[in-house]
């Protein structure tokens, strides 16, 4: 199973909103309703964003918000702000009933 | 809450071997199941695999060979071995409980260095 695929770096300016791809293949992300996204902090543990591709868990706030098109998801941060400067994964289940992550995404509040 | 501990020490060609402790909750709760996610140093995370409180078992299947993981209801624990380790084994580990296919809550995780 191959890492979904995302792009190594986004920048945003506080208040702006960003956009962090994530592209799989027929076997995850196009097949399932099941996308997930994580920040990163450097030494901490990873946090749950967003889950079944558009849901948030208790306390995320509204803020992050995910979408899927094809075999394309995305994590749109809006009103961007300096403690945002995280790491991003997205992870896909995939058809052999297995989980698989992105490569990561580092975002960087300019 | 989950709290990983083991070795933080392991010799190339040796078990590594980690405990997850499950908190504030039952691991035999039917509503979620339970594994272990790893990041090397300066890499991504890797999925190792998870486990039901059942005992069934998917595993990435790179790692199929060598992982094997269980649960001990009665000390509401979860372990994770994995055999063979080589320096490409240094990570840090995560317990994890997932539901809804996404990993929903992660312990703090604990460096585990392969070295000679």
């Amino acid at each position: 199973q191959s890492a979904l695929t995302q792009p190594a770096s986004v920048s945003g300016s506080p208040g702006q909103s960003i956009t962090i791809s994530c592209t799989g293949s027929s076997s995850d992300v196009a097949l399932y309703m099941f996308v997930s996204w994580y920040q990163h902090h450097p030494d901490k543990a990873p946090k749950l964003l967003i889950y079944d591709v558009t849901h948030r868990p208790s306390g995320i706030s509204n803020r992050f918000s995910g979408s899927k098109s094809g075999n394309t998801a995305s994590l749109t941060i809006s009103g961007l702000q300096a403690e945002d400067e995280a790491d991003y994964y997205c992870s896909s289940y995939t058809s052999s009933n297995t989980m698989v992550f992105g490569g990561g995404t580092k975002l960087t509040v300019l | 809450q989950l709290q990983e501990s083991g070795p933080g020490l392991v010799k190339p060609s040796e078990t590594l071997s980690l405990t997850c402790t499950v908190s504030g909750g039952s691991i035999s709760n039917s509503v979620y199941y339970w594994g272990w996610i790893r990041q090397p140093p300066g890499k991504g995370l890797e999925w190792m695999g998870n486990i039901y409180f059942a005992g069934n078992t998917n595993y990435n299947m790179p790692l199929k060979s060598r992982v094997i993981m269980s649960v001990d209801t009665s000390k509401n624990q979860l372990s994770l071995r994995l055999s063979s380790v080589t320096v490409a084994d240094t990570a840090i580990y995560f317990c994890v409980r997932f539901s809804s296919r996404a990993a929903f809550q992660w312990g703090p995780g604990t460096l585990v260095t392969v070295s000679s």
